[in-house]
């Protein structure tokens, strides 16, 4: 069956650590990734994205992402975390041959304690 | 623009009684797509639309639930009868096309009693 998994459902760090959070997918073909992230009482936002070409990307706020596709993977870094980045961080992937449609992990809680 | 605009932001009704979410993408997108979050569920595609037609309502719980498309410029969900394990909240997302990045209403958070 089509899924998103991501790892790790709550994470806890102290400011400026580094943070991954892995997302690993089990679509075949042609597919599209994203991370968004959701701040406390907030709707989602974009923070990046990969639909082709350099499977580095980097997002807003530091964030960036690596595509291995491989390893059915989409993991998000940001090599030193602020308070502010306290949220939940969602990854969602479209595959072609699923019609398309949108599907999210079931998120990563993190906490970064200033 | 002023971006996906939901409404109400936030509803409490009585157990059995009908709810209609609305929603208005962003003009010129072509996708709209319809979620639900919970704690225990997470984020849950109920419908998607790609230029007004629904194209996967697969996620849809139970026949208690519809979703309709008139226009390029409004959606609506309806729950009729709503129960109490409909309490959400539900967002709505537009991209300008079915495989492009979703921007995401501000959702509505519905009790039900």
């Amino acid at each position: 069956a089509q899924s998103v998994s991501q790892h790790n459902h709550h994470v806890i760090l102290s400011e400026a650590a580094s943070l991954e959070l892995g997302c690993n997918y089990s679509y075949g073909g042609t597919v599209n990734l994203f991370w968004y992230v959701q701040y406390p009482g907030q709707h989602l936002q974009l923070l990046l994205k990969y639909f082709s070409g350099d499977p580095l990307v980097k997002g807003i706020k530091g964030f960036e992402a690596e595509f291995i596709k491989s390893k059915f993977s989409f993991n998000l870094r940001k090599p030193s975390v602020q308070w502010s980045d306290t949220a939940e961080y969602f990854c969602a992937v479209n595959a072609l041959e699923y019609g398309n449609k949108l599907v999210f992990g079931a998120g990563t809680i993190l906490r970064v304690k200033s | 623009d002023a971006g996906v605009i939901q409404s109400p932001r936030h509803e409490v009704t009585e157990m059995g009684q009908e709810v209609t979410l609305r929603c208005k993408p962003i003009s010129g997108h072509n996708s709209l797509f319809w979620y639900r979050q919970t704690m225990m569920r997470g984020l849950e595609l109920l419908i998607y639309f790609n230029n007004n037609v629904p194209i996967d309502d697969s996620g849809m719980p139970e026949d208690r639930f519809s979703a309709k498309m008139p226009n390029a410029s409004f959606s609506t969900l309806k729950i009729q009868p709503s129960e109490p394990r409909d309490s959400a909240v539900y967002f709505c997302a537009s991209s300008l096309d079915i495989d492009t990045e979703a921007f995401f209403g501000q959702g509505t958070r519905l009790t039900v009693v």
